[in-house]
């Protein structure tokens, strides 16, 4: 099972519309959780951290859910800029090794 | 604020030939990593360095890769001999001291590195 699973898409949304991702996570010792996002050919970016209670920065919504291993990431009104790959990353904090566990990423394509 | 800056940006080399990238982090920043990214695959990390020192080393190849940031500052990973599965995005990122387990790390540009 690999450590971090989400559905590769694409996901062909038009402009304005609701679009929601997940992901899960194998490692239950899991300390911390992101959204990162990569514009193609470019590097990844932090988008968002995820917390159990939810967090939300404008159009974006994330939510953690630890008993089901489980994050999401919902935006609304979507934009023709919000095009891009969305990758699910975990920190498993291991001692003081704090590199990132990235899945393979989430490709979102808004049409006008 | 300058970013993390990479070198090369593309390097094209043949298989058994050996390659070194070059990463600056930002200043300040005690932590770098050197993760790999194939196409179609988030980036998989091989290398963290707190200051000069390497606190994860786990999944890089080490009978071929070598990293090392001998002042605590910039790093060099290297390849030799590279193979064809060595094809891939080499992204070097650093997070500051006062982040630790946030998981905000700074992404340099990649160097992509395609071996024949």
């Amino acid at each position: 099972r690999k450590e971090v699973e989400q559905d590769p898409g694409p996901f062909n949304v038009p402009e304005g519309a609701t679009v929601a991702f997940n992901c899960t996570y194998s490692n239950s010792a899991s300390q911390s959780f992101f959204w990162y996002r990569q514009d193609c050919r470019k590097e990844p970016k932090l988008l968002m951290s995820v917390y159990s209670s939810g967090n939300e920065d404008g159009r974006f919504t994330a939510q953690l859910n630890r008993a089901s291993q489980y994050i999401s990431l919902l935006i609304r009104d979507s934009k023709l800029s919000d095009s891009a790959t969305y990758l699910c990353v975990v920190n498993p904090d291991r001692g003081g090794a704090d590199g990132l566990t990235f899945g393979k990423g989430t490709h979102l394509i808004i049409q006008p | 604020e300058a970013g993390v800056a990479q070198s090369p940006r593309y390097k094209i080399i043949e298989k058994r030939q050996s390659v070194a990238f070059w990463c600056n982090p930002i200043s300040g920043h005690a932590t770098l990593y050197w993760y790999q990214q194939i196409l179609g695959q988030g980036p998989k990390l091989l290398i963290q360095f707190q200051n000069n020192g390497v606190v994860d080393d786990s999944q890089l190849p080490k009978d071929r890769f070598s990293a090392e940031r001998l002042k605590g500052v910039d790093s060099t990973l290297k390849i030799q001999p590279a193979k064809l599965e060595d094809s891939a995005v080499y992204l070097c990122a650093s997070s500051p001291p006062w982040d630790r387990g946030r998981g905000t790390q700074y992404f340099g540009p990649g160097t992509r590195l395609l071996v024949l």
